[in-house]
Order: structure tokens, then sequence, then C-alpha cells
């Protein structure tokens, strides 16, 4: 699995969009991003995933660059909740060859959301 | 909305002791896993389970440990001798097989502490 690079920490005020970078400048051609989020001792949580098209959810947004060397999370309206570790995570996914269904987590990015 | 559950939430147990934890994966999952996270660190893969055999383990996963599906609906993951250092935040989380979906669903984690 391609290795990823997120800043440790980032604030955010309340009600505003939260943008969070993740480096993937080794990513291979059949390997997805996806992102998942820890609140404080909980489990992870799943937030979004894509391969090479921007994806919007419920939850965020993600875009990936045009070459996939890196993508960006966008909590569009962040919230107090949303205070949590950011892991971006690539690994071989779907129905390619050699797929994989285990997470490697990094350190992730810790978010914080100000009032 | 269906979620993972675990039982128990945190089990206090001595050096040397066996201890089960226990997992009930969303009910039409039919991949299973076991992560866990020491205080503080990452979160780490230790095995995947699909069809009633490990499909991944990582090189925490040694002969301390096992896993099984007992029936229908739990998944557990034994420990035969603990140690201190196996001391942490155990997750159990599942995913679906369908099309190129692979998110997996955490569950709230069993907080094992070995004296």
């Amino acid at each position: 699995d391609a290795k990823t690079t997120q800043p440790p920490s980032m604030d955010c005020a309340e009600g505003r969009a939260a943008n969070l970078p993740c480096n993937h400048s080794t990513i291979s051609g059949n390997e997805y991003v996806y992102w998942y989020r820890q609140i404080h001792s909980q489990g992870p949580q799943y937030i979004i995933h894509g391969l090479k098209n921007n994806e919007t959810n419920e939850m965020a947004s993600l875009i990936i660059t045009e070459d996939r060397k890196s993508s960006t999370l966008i909590l569009p309206h962040a919230t107090l909740r949303d205070t949590a570790v950011y892991y971006c995570i690539v690994r071989v996914g779907g129905n390619y060859g050699g797929a994989t269904n285990k997470l490697i987590f990094g350190t992730g990015t810790l978010l914080a959301v100000q009032p | 909305e269906p979620e993972v559950t675990q039982t128990p939430s945190h089990q206090v147990t001595q050096m040397g002791q066996e201890v089960i934890l226990r997992c009930v994966p969303i009910s039409n999952h039919l991949y299973f896993y076991w992560y866990r996270q020491i205080l503080g660190q990452k979160v780490e893969f230790l095995v995947s389970f699909y069809n009633n055999e490990i499909s991944e383990k990582s090189e925490i996963f040694d002969d301390q440990f096992s896993v099984e599906r007992p029936d229908g609906s739990n998944f557990t993951l034994k420990i035969r001798s603990t140690k201190l250092e196996d001391s942490a935040m155990y997750f159990c989380a599942s995913s679906a097989t369908s099309g190129t979906i692979y998110e997996q669903y955490f569950g709230p984690g069993t907080r094992l502490t070995v004296t």
C-alpha cells in the first residue's frame, strides 16, 4: 500500500469549511483513496472513498487531483462534533487483482473545530 | 442504522489468563476484522476473516491469538495467555462485498487491561 502524508493537526472555526489535505504521491493506478475518522477513543468511522473522480456524500466531499498524487477531504460546515483524527488511507480495493481488505492507519490529522 | 456491537466494553484480566472478546458484525456482512490500538498509538490491523477462515493476518497476530465465528452472528477474538503489552483497545469491524464498496464499519471497541 502506498504511503500517505498528512499534517499532524489543523484548526477550523465552527460553521466554516474544513479542508484536510493528504499527499499520496506514490499511489498506484489501482489504489483507492479512503478517508476515515476517529472521534476520541471510539472506533474509526468511514467517511468517503474515491478512485479518480471527485466524490460527495452526506458527510463530506473528496477532491482528488488529476495526477492522483494528492487529495483533499472537505467538511463543508464543520461542527464541534467533527473534532476528531482524520485518516487518509490508500489501498487496492474494489475488483482489482491484489485487493486487500486490511486498512493501514497512519497518524492522521487531528482536526480541532473551535467554537 | 445497523451497527457493529462489541462486548464487554472493558475487560480487566491478569497476565497469563485467557480472554475472549466478542463482536456482533452487521448482519449481512461477510468480511470480519480485528484491529487494536495501544493507548496513544496507531490503529493496527490484526486479522481479517472470510468464509470461516483467516484471509489475512499481521505479524502481531501470532499463535497466542485466534478468531472464530461460532455461530451465525458472533465473531470472537481469543488471546490465550495475555501479556502486559496486550493492553489496548480492540476494535471489531465488518464489511459487505458488493461491487467496489469495501468500507469497513467499526464497533465501539473493547478496552483490554492486563495487570
